[in-house]
């Protein structure tokens, strides 16, 4: 079955600097790889996704990159702010809807 | 809408006991899904259901649990005899197919098996 792999478990910013966080998976039918945000005491919510037919997407701030033969991809905020500070989730769903979580990444953004 | 809607926010409970989590989903979608969050193990899927028809119930640790869907607006996820491993937060989501797959979660129960 699909396994995803999330790096790193921490990450901590200054205010302004930029965060990456990077996911690997193992089921190349994989096909769709949506990114969660999870403030504390709440459920995660999508903050944007990316298909397997596009290399790259961006929302504002938030830009998510893929790279099909190497099975990976990557959440990148810019301009971080203090708001941004939460757990994020990236997934990977091979079809029918069984989507498989990482462990998480838990971001501080220092102000 | 008022989102996914689960109930109790909070359970704590004695080991042996029943527990039972309840869940509302956005209405007009048809699919509904039930995750168990922990330290330890993460975000896993336990089960999902499709038009009131569960899918997928690979995820379920064993036995003891169990889910049911009795119509489109309405589910509940039973532990029976609940055990101080089963300690978690329990989501429920929900997701429609045109709605570009997203699946929407509700708040969660925070259960603690005593």
């Amino acid at each position: 079955g699909e396994n995803v792999e999330q790096h790193p478990s921490t990450l901590s910013v200054q205010e302004g600097d930029s965060a990456v966080i990077k996911c690997t998976y193992s089921d190349s039918a994989s096909n769709y790889f949506p990114w969660y945000k999870q403030e504390l005491g709440k459920g995660p919510q999508l903050i944007i996704d990316i298909r397997s037919n596009v290399g790259e997407k961006k929302d504002q701030r938030i830009a998510v990159t893929l790279n099909k033969t190497a099975k990976h991809f990557s959440l990148h905020i810019t301009e971080t702010q203090p708001e941004d500070s939460a757990v994020y989730f990236c997934a990977a769903r091979a079809g029918g809807f069984k989507t498989i979580f990482g462990a998480g990444t838990r971001l501080f953004v220092k102000a | 809408d008022a989102g996914v809607i689960q109930s109790p926010r909070h359970e704590v409970t004695e080991m042996g006991q029943e527990v039972t989590l309840r869940c509302k989903p956005i209405s007009g979608h048809d699919y509904l899904f039930w995750y168990r969050q922990t330290m330890m193990r993460g975000l896993e899927l336990l089960i999902y259901f499709n038009n009131n028809v569960p899918i997928d119930d690979s995820g379920m640790p064993e036995d003891r649990f169990s889910a049911k869907m009795p119509n489109a607006s309405f589910s509940t996820l039973k532990i029976q005899p609940s055990e101080p491993r089963d300690s978690a937060v329990y989501f429920c989501a929900s997701s429609s197919f045109g709605e570009k797959e997203t699946q929407y979660f509700g708040p969660g129960t925070r259960l603690l098996v005593l």
